[in-house]
């Protein structure tokens, strides 16, 4: 299994622009993340999804941020307009219901930059 | 000028010597803790998990121990490599699929 995969590695755009974050979770697993890294903050939720219907989304910081999964296979993590305190390491992780264990399985990320 | 932003705590260790990390978690009610490695410019790796009905449980070369008197959590590593040089996070979760990180210890093993 290629594990979970991320796009873009890296991100650099100005204030004010759209930003899309991909992920594709591993297949067969049910439930999806997505995680902010800062120094300031270390790592946060902002949501997760089960069968790709979210079901949490209070970690995310205003609505500029939307996250979607269409399908099993696929989510997207947007930020409308993107401002420079959005300048984190953006991650997706996935998991399978599993009795007894359910730690995750986290992307690469995604480095986004905002200048 | 000052810095900013998380302080992690910071472990040295020789070598060859064992490593001990720990962590204080939040929430008694948290039934399930996982350890997870994250290597510069990667994702955090689980390392092993331990659910509260346990008090220790046992990886290779790693041992997890829960103490939830205190509320307290830790890391063995044994015989500590190089490649064990990364920020390890422990993390909690009470009945539910969200996972709360702590703020991750810095590794360094010194040849």
């Amino acid at each position: 299994d290629a594990g979970v995969i991320q796009s873009p590695r890296h991100e650099v755009t100005e204030m004010g622009q759209e930003v899309t974050l991909r992920c594709k979770p591993i297949s067969g697993h049910d439930y999806l993340f997505w995680y902010r890294q800062t120094m300031m903050r270390g790592l946060e939720l902002l949501i997760y999804f089960n069968n790709n219907v979210p079901i949490d989304d209070s970690g995310m910081p205003e609505d500029r941020f939307s996250a979607k999964m269409p399908n099993a296979s696929f989510s997207t993590l947007k930020i409308q307009p993107s401002e420079p305190r959005d300048s984190a390491v953006y991650f997706c992780a996935s998991s399978r219901t599993q009795q007894g264990n359910y730690g995750y399985t986290f992307g690469s990320g995604t480095r986004l930059t905002v200048v | 000028g000052e810095s900013v932003g998380l302080h992690l705590p910071t472990l040295s260790v020789q070598e060859g010597d064992n490593s001990i990390i720990n962590c204080a978690y939040s929430n008694s009610a948290s039934d399930y803790f996982i350890w997870y490695k994250q290597e510069s410019g990667k994702g955090p790796q689980f390392i092993i998990d331990i659910r509260s009905n346990m008090d220790k449980r046992q990886g290779q070369r790693v041992t997890v121990l829960l103490n939830k008197t205190v509320k307290h959590l830790s890391l063995q590593i044994a015989a500590t490599q190089p490649g064990d040089s990364a920020v390890y996070f422990c993390a909690e979760s009470y009945n539910d699929y969200k996972l709360s990180f702590g703020a991750g210890t810095t590794v360094t093993v010194r040849a």
